[in-house]
């Protein structure tokens, strides 16, 4: 089955700790993005990949830090510096960045 | 910035009664929209795309109308059915990657 993947689909974090979140896909798409959603609002981008190697920061990068090391890979850490991290994370990929984006089915961020 | 807009937050149908949902975008230069749905703890799944050659493009129940002199498109459930029941929104290929409008609550009762 071709599609996207995150893990996990709940996760917890403690006060001054990073979290990663995991996002593979095996469409063999060039782009990966990374996405916030909190409730009622729409999707805030956090980072983008257009290419292995190589990632630009969204409108809310401030907090985050993403890797792109592989093409079907694009994981997202969430620092301590963001304070307020409570939120439901999109991951979406596209064969550029002009086209269709195909979501994850997300990972909801809680903080303990 | 460019920024994509709905023109109403919620709707609330009858199951059966056909549905429209209105989109605005600011950048005249967008060529690709698409409308997404979005079901509660899920992530979006595409619905319909249409790009700026067109006016209108027909799916399974749903078709997608674009004015470009207006810069507005609408999407167009036919026979809303309770399991249509999500958020709808728009994107629209910009400047470097997709904007997506903020989102519409389609609400269907039987």
């Amino acid at each position: 089955d071709g599609g996207i993947t995150q893990s996990p689909k709940y996760l917890f974090r403690k006060e001054g700790q990073n979290v990663t979140l995991s996002c593979e896909q095996n469409l063999n798409h060039d782009a990966m993005y990374w996405y916030r959603q909190d409730p009622g609002q729409g999707l805030r981008l956090i980072y983008y990949s257009q290419i292995v190697n190589d990632f630009q920061k969204g409108d809310i990068a401030e907090g985050y830090s993403v890797s792109r090391e592989k093409k079907e890979s694009f994981p997202l850490t969430v620092t301590s510096a963001q304070k307020n991290p409570t939120a439901f994370y999109l991951c979406a990929s596209s064969t550029t960045t002009q086209e269709t984006q195909y979501f994850g089915p997300g990972t909801r961020l809680l903080v303990l | 910035g460019e920024s994509v807009g709905l023109h109403l937050p919620t709707l609330s149908v009858q199951e059966g009664d056909n549905s429209i949902i209105n989109c605005a975008y600011s950048n005249s230069a967008s060529d690709y929209f698409i409308w997404y749905k979005q079901e509660s703890g899920k992530g979006p799944q595409f619905i319909i795309d249409i790009r700026s050659n067109m006016d209108k493009r027909q799916g399974q129940r749903v078709t997608v109308l674009l004015n470009k002199t207006v810069k507005h498109l609408s999407l167009q459930i036919a026979a809303t059915q309770p399991g249509d029941s999500a958020v709808y929104f728009c994107a629209a290929a910009g400047y470097s990657t997709l904007t997506f409008g903020k989102g519409t609550m389609l609400l269907v009762s039987p």
